[in-house]
């Protein structure tokens, strides 16, 4: 029984440049979020994806912010010309199908730093 | 307002002693779920424990417990038997709105206890 994975686990990036992230979430659940968290804060939510459709955007995620979720499986996170205040960890969780389950459950993070 | 206050930026506590960590929340919605995660300075979010407003009794798991006390809108995590490997990061969070087959129901986050348990 894996987890929810993620890939990179860190990236280092030059301000300017774009950055892509996977995360693979448990694979029976058909629910994926997205969070980003900065120093010293708890995670704030991103975007969320129930199968492919992508069903609600905080409006933390800018328009140099895009996700996907084509097949209903895995999913990216694309950070477009990247700045410095992009600089944190981004975590994805994942949520089972049942809807009396509740919890989500997260992935590594991906921490990224934007020189 | 916070939707989740976490009123203790760190807390430290002698290694087989019991800790509680505060948290208390906001919600105008009768239909809410309040959840604890464990983060180590690795960086993943482990869920610990989960209690709906409904639930007439106070969840457990393990060493963990929850003293949810509604009328006070607080939800306090109990670890008893601290170990060293208790040491990380603690955050409360709580989903609001009834779980639809629809609805995402994202979590918000408190600020987080650093927890240091000592020998």
């Amino acid at each position: 029984d894996t987890g929810v994975s993620q890939d990179p686990r860190h990236k280092i990036t030059k301000r300017g440049q774009n950055v892509t992230f996977r995360c693979d979430p448990i694979s029976e659940h058909n629910r994926l979020y997205w969070y980003r968290q900065t120093l010293g804060q708890g995670p704030e939510f991103l975007t969320y994806f129930q199968n492919e459709a992508q069903l609600e955007k905080s409006r933390l995620l800018s328009d140099r912010f895009s996700a996907e979720r084509p097949k209903g499986s895995f999913s990216t996170l694309e950070i477009q010309r990247t700045e410095q205040g992009d600089s944190a960890m981004y975590l994805c969780a994942s949520r089972s199908r049942d809807y009396l389950a509740d919890t989500q459950y997260f992935g590594p993070g991906t921490r990224l730093t934007v020189l | 307002a916070q939707k989740i206050t976490q009123t203790q930026p760190g807390m430290f506590v002698q290694e087989k002693e019991a800790v509680t960590l505060d948290c208390t929340y906001d919600t105008s919605d009768p239909s809410y779920g309040l959840f604890w995660y464990k983060q180590p300075s690795s960086g993943e979010m482990i869920f610990l424990i989960y209690q709906g407003s409904y639930d007439q009794q106070n969840a457990t798991e393990g060493r963990y417990s929850l003293n949810f006390q509604k009328a006070r809108k607080s939800a306090n995590l109990v670890i008893s038997a601290s170990q060293l490997g208790d040491s990380a990061m603690y955050f409360c969070a709580m989903r609001e709105g009834r779980r639809l087959t629809g609805g995402g129901n994202k979590l918000t986050f408190g600020t987080g206890t650093q927890l240091k348990v000592e020998l």
